[in-house]
Protein backbone atom coordinates (compact mmCIF):
# COMPACT_ATOMS: atom_id res chain seq x y z
CA UNK A 1 0.00 0.00 0.00
CA UNK A 2 1.41 3.51 -0.64
CA UNK A 3 2.15 5.13 2.26
CA UNK A 4 0.90 9.01 3.84
CA UNK A 5 2.84 11.18 5.65
CA UNK A 6 1.16 13.73 7.99
CA UNK A 7 1.81 15.85 11.12
CA UNK A 8 1.07 14.47 14.27
CA UNK A 9 -0.97 17.67 15.37
CA UNK A 10 -1.70 21.06 14.52
CA UNK A 11 -3.77 23.86 16.32
CA UNK A 12 -5.73 27.02 15.01
CA UNK A 13 -8.30 28.93 16.20
CA UNK A 14 -12.10 28.88 15.73
CA UNK A 15 -13.69 30.82 12.79
CA UNK A 16 -10.13 30.60 11.16
CA UNK A 17 -9.25 28.72 8.26
CA UNK A 18 -7.07 24.79 8.93
CA UNK A 19 -4.78 23.45 6.08
CA UNK A 20 -4.08 20.15 6.95
CA UNK A 21 -1.04 18.44 4.73
CA UNK A 22 -0.61 15.18 3.87
CA UNK A 23 2.52 13.68 1.35
CA UNK A 24 2.30 10.58 -0.58
CA UNK A 25 5.30 10.97 -2.69
CA UNK A 26 4.83 6.89 -4.04
CA UNK A 27 1.32 7.59 -5.28
CA UNK A 28 -0.01 5.41 -8.04
CA UNK A 29 -1.84 6.37 -11.32
CA UNK A 30 -4.82 4.76 -9.80
CA UNK A 31 -4.95 5.85 -6.11
CA UNK A 32 -7.77 7.83 -5.16
CA UNK A 33 -6.63 10.02 -2.06
CA UNK A 34 -9.06 9.55 0.68
CA UNK A 35 -9.87 11.78 4.06
CA UNK A 36 -11.21 10.31 7.08
CA UNK A 37 -11.70 12.12 10.39
CA UNK A 38 -12.07 10.75 14.09
CA UNK A 39 -13.95 12.92 16.70
CA UNK A 40 -13.15 12.10 19.98
CA UNK A 41 -15.05 8.97 21.44
CA UNK A 42 -16.95 7.88 18.08
CA UNK A 43 -15.87 5.68 14.72
CA UNK A 44 -14.24 7.36 11.91
CA UNK A 45 -16.24 9.34 9.47
CA UNK A 46 -15.65 10.54 5.72
CA UNK A 47 -14.80 13.85 4.60
CA UNK A 48 -13.84 13.82 1.21
CA UNK A 49 -11.87 12.34 -1.70
CA UNK A 50 -10.34 13.42 -4.78
CA UNK A 51 -8.08 12.12 -7.81
CA UNK A 52 -6.11 14.96 -9.63
CA UNK A 53 -8.86 17.92 -9.21
CA UNK A 54 -9.41 19.89 -6.53
CA UNK A 55 -12.89 19.01 -4.72
CA UNK A 56 -15.31 21.13 -2.56
CA UNK A 57 -18.41 19.53 -0.24
CA UNK A 58 -19.96 21.01 2.10
CA UNK A 59 -17.66 19.69 4.76
CA UNK A 60 -13.61 20.66 3.36
CA UNK A 61 -11.81 21.16 0.09
CA UNK A 62 -9.28 18.69 -1.23
CA UNK A 63 -6.74 20.61 -3.25
CA UNK A 64 -4.17 18.03 -4.88
CA UNK A 65 -0.37 19.19 -6.36
CA UNK A 66 -0.21 18.74 -9.72
CA UNK A 67 2.32 16.21 -9.48
CA UNK A 68 -0.01 14.25 -7.15
CA UNK A 69 2.63 13.97 -4.27
CA UNK A 70 1.11 15.85 -1.92
CA UNK A 71 -2.21 17.22 -0.79
CA UNK A 72 -4.28 19.56 1.55
CA UNK A 73 -7.64 19.32 3.20
CA UNK A 74 -8.83 22.40 3.98
CA UNK A 75 -11.34 23.70 6.69
CA UNK A 76 -12.55 27.04 5.52
CA UNK A 77 -14.16 28.12 8.57
CA UNK A 78 -12.89 25.57 12.18
CA UNK A 79 -15.50 25.44 14.41
CA UNK A 80 -14.72 23.31 18.10
CA UNK A 81 -16.73 20.38 16.42
CA UNK A 82 -13.84 19.95 13.76
CA UNK A 83 -11.72 19.01 16.77
CA UNK A 84 -10.51 15.56 15.61
CA UNK A 85 -7.83 13.47 14.20
CA UNK A 86 -7.71 13.54 10.65
CA UNK A 87 -6.43 10.65 8.31
CA UNK A 88 -5.10 10.51 4.91
CA UNK A 89 -5.90 7.52 3.12
CA UNK A 90 -4.93 5.77 -0.65
CA UNK A 91 -7.40 3.52 -1.78
CA UNK A 92 -6.59 2.00 -5.01
CA UNK A 93 -9.14 1.91 -7.60
CA UNK A 94 -8.40 -1.16 -9.38
CA UNK A 95 -8.74 -3.08 -6.52
CA UNK A 96 -12.25 -4.14 -4.99
CA UNK A 97 -13.56 -3.51 -2.40
CA UNK A 98 -10.81 -3.21 0.04
CA UNK A 99 -9.82 -2.08 3.98
CA UNK A 100 -8.60 1.46 4.86
CA UNK A 101 -4.78 1.75 5.90
CA UNK A 102 -4.90 4.49 8.32
CA UNK A 103 -1.79 5.51 9.42
CA UNK A 104 -1.27 7.81 12.42
CA UNK A 105 -3.44 11.11 11.20
CA UNK A 106 -3.13 14.62 12.44
CA UNK A 107 -4.77 15.42 15.37
CA UNK A 108 -6.20 19.07 15.23
CA UNK A 109 -6.96 21.03 18.33
CA UNK A 110 -9.02 24.23 17.79
CA UNK A 111 -8.72 27.11 20.58
CA UNK A 112 -12.00 28.95 20.91
CA UNK B 1 -31.79 6.93 8.89
CA UNK B 2 -29.87 4.77 11.28
CA UNK B 3 -26.14 4.23 11.08
CA UNK B 4 -23.97 1.58 12.06
CA UNK B 5 -24.57 -0.15 15.78
CA UNK B 6 -22.30 -1.75 17.90
CA UNK B 7 -22.86 -3.48 21.23
CA UNK B 8 -22.01 -3.62 24.02
CA UNK B 9 -20.71 -0.68 24.01
CA UNK B 10 -18.10 -0.88 26.71
CA UNK B 11 -16.84 -4.67 27.87
CA UNK B 12 -14.54 -5.35 30.68
CA UNK B 13 -13.28 -8.99 30.87
CA UNK B 14 -10.96 -10.76 32.82
CA UNK B 15 -8.12 -12.52 31.07
CA UNK B 16 -8.86 -15.61 29.64
CA UNK B 17 -12.79 -15.04 29.39
CA UNK B 18 -14.35 -15.15 25.90
CA UNK B 19 -16.15 -11.92 24.75
CA UNK B 20 -18.30 -11.37 21.79
CA UNK B 21 -18.97 -8.38 20.05
CA UNK B 22 -21.94 -7.22 17.81
CA UNK B 23 -21.87 -5.29 14.76
CA UNK B 24 -25.73 -4.33 13.18
CA UNK B 25 -24.37 -2.64 9.81
CA UNK B 26 -26.66 -0.32 7.36
CA UNK B 27 -29.21 -1.95 5.80
CA UNK B 28 -28.51 -3.40 2.90
CA UNK B 29 -24.75 -2.48 2.70
CA UNK B 30 -22.89 -5.86 1.09
CA UNK B 31 -19.27 -4.90 2.95
CA UNK B 32 -18.64 -5.65 6.22
CA UNK B 33 -14.98 -4.67 8.34
CA UNK B 34 -13.90 -4.60 12.06
CA UNK B 35 -10.93 -2.73 12.67
CA UNK B 36 -8.77 -2.74 16.19
CA UNK B 37 -7.86 0.57 17.09
CA UNK B 38 -5.31 0.60 19.89
CA UNK B 39 -4.77 3.80 22.18
CA UNK B 40 -3.60 6.56 20.43
CA UNK B 41 -3.46 4.83 17.29
CA UNK B 42 -5.11 4.73 13.84
CA UNK B 43 -7.82 2.04 13.22
CA UNK B 44 -6.06 -1.32 11.88
CA UNK B 45 -8.06 -3.45 9.65
CA UNK B 46 -8.93 -7.48 11.06
CA UNK B 47 -11.16 -8.58 8.62
CA UNK B 48 -13.87 -8.06 5.48
CA UNK B 49 -17.45 -9.90 4.52
CA UNK B 50 -18.90 -9.26 1.65
CA UNK B 51 -22.40 -10.35 2.40
CA UNK B 52 -21.56 -13.42 4.04
CA UNK B 53 -18.35 -14.64 2.67
CA UNK B 54 -15.76 -13.84 4.85
CA UNK B 55 -12.93 -12.79 1.91
CA UNK B 56 -10.07 -11.45 4.14
CA UNK B 57 -8.99 -12.26 7.52
CA UNK B 58 -5.25 -11.48 7.11
CA UNK B 59 -5.71 -8.91 9.55
CA UNK B 60 -7.04 -11.46 12.51
CA UNK B 61 -4.34 -11.23 14.78
CA UNK B 62 -4.51 -14.83 16.01
CA UNK B 63 -6.62 -17.92 15.89
CA UNK B 64 -8.48 -16.56 19.08
CA UNK B 65 -10.26 -13.54 16.89
CA UNK B 66 -12.99 -15.05 15.07
CA UNK B 67 -15.71 -13.28 13.22
CA UNK B 68 -18.88 -14.42 11.20
CA UNK B 69 -21.98 -12.91 9.21
CA UNK B 70 -23.75 -15.85 8.52
CA UNK B 71 -27.14 -13.73 6.85
CA UNK B 72 -24.90 -11.33 5.25
CA UNK B 73 -26.27 -8.72 7.85
CA UNK B 74 -25.38 -9.05 11.40
CA UNK B 75 -21.96 -10.00 12.31
CA UNK B 76 -20.35 -10.74 15.48
CA UNK B 77 -16.43 -10.64 16.39
CA UNK B 78 -15.45 -13.61 18.87
CA UNK B 79 -12.38 -13.29 21.03
CA UNK B 80 -11.38 -16.48 22.85
CA UNK B 81 -9.20 -16.37 26.04
CA UNK B 82 -8.86 -12.89 25.71
CA UNK B 83 -4.93 -11.33 26.68
CA UNK B 84 -4.31 -7.74 28.08
CA UNK B 85 -3.00 -6.98 24.29
CA UNK B 86 -6.44 -7.39 22.99
CA UNK B 87 -7.76 -4.40 25.28
CA UNK B 88 -8.69 -1.69 22.51
CA UNK B 89 -11.47 -0.07 20.94
CA UNK B 90 -13.23 -2.76 18.14
CA UNK B 91 -14.64 -0.58 15.31
CA UNK B 92 -17.36 -1.58 13.18
CA UNK B 93 -17.74 -0.33 9.69
CA UNK B 94 -20.18 -1.36 6.42
CA UNK B 95 -20.44 -0.29 2.62
CA UNK B 96 -23.34 -0.40 0.30
CA UNK B 97 -20.96 -2.17 -2.22
CA UNK B 98 -18.00 -3.36 -3.34
CA UNK B 99 -16.50 -0.57 -5.24
CA UNK B 100 -13.28 0.62 -3.61
CA UNK B 101 -14.48 3.93 -3.64
CA UNK B 102 -17.41 3.44 -1.69
CA UNK B 103 -17.44 5.32 1.64
CA UNK B 104 -17.02 3.20 4.84
CA UNK B 105 -19.74 4.39 7.36
CA UNK B 106 -18.67 3.24 11.01
CA UNK B 107 -19.69 2.36 14.28
CA UNK B 108 -19.32 3.91 17.56
CA UNK B 109 -17.29 0.93 18.29
CA UNK B 110 -16.51 -0.84 21.27
CA UNK B 111 -14.15 -0.75 24.00
CA UNK B 112 -12.97 -3.82 25.78
CA UNK B 113 -10.54 -3.63 28.83
CA UNK B 114 -8.81 -6.58 29.62
CA UNK B 115 -7.76 -7.38 33.27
Amino acid sequence: DAKTTQPNSMESNEEEPVHLPCNHSTISGTDYIHWYRQLPSQGPEYVIHGLTSNVNNRMASLAIAEDRKSSTLILHRATLRDAAVYYCILRDVKAGAQKLVFGQGTRLTINP
Amino acid sequence: GAGVSQSPRYKVAKRGQDVALRCDPISGHVSLFWYQQALGQGPEFLTYFQNEAQLDKSGLPSDRFFAERPEGSVSTLKIQRTQQEDSAVYLCASSQARSPMETQYFGPGTRLLVL
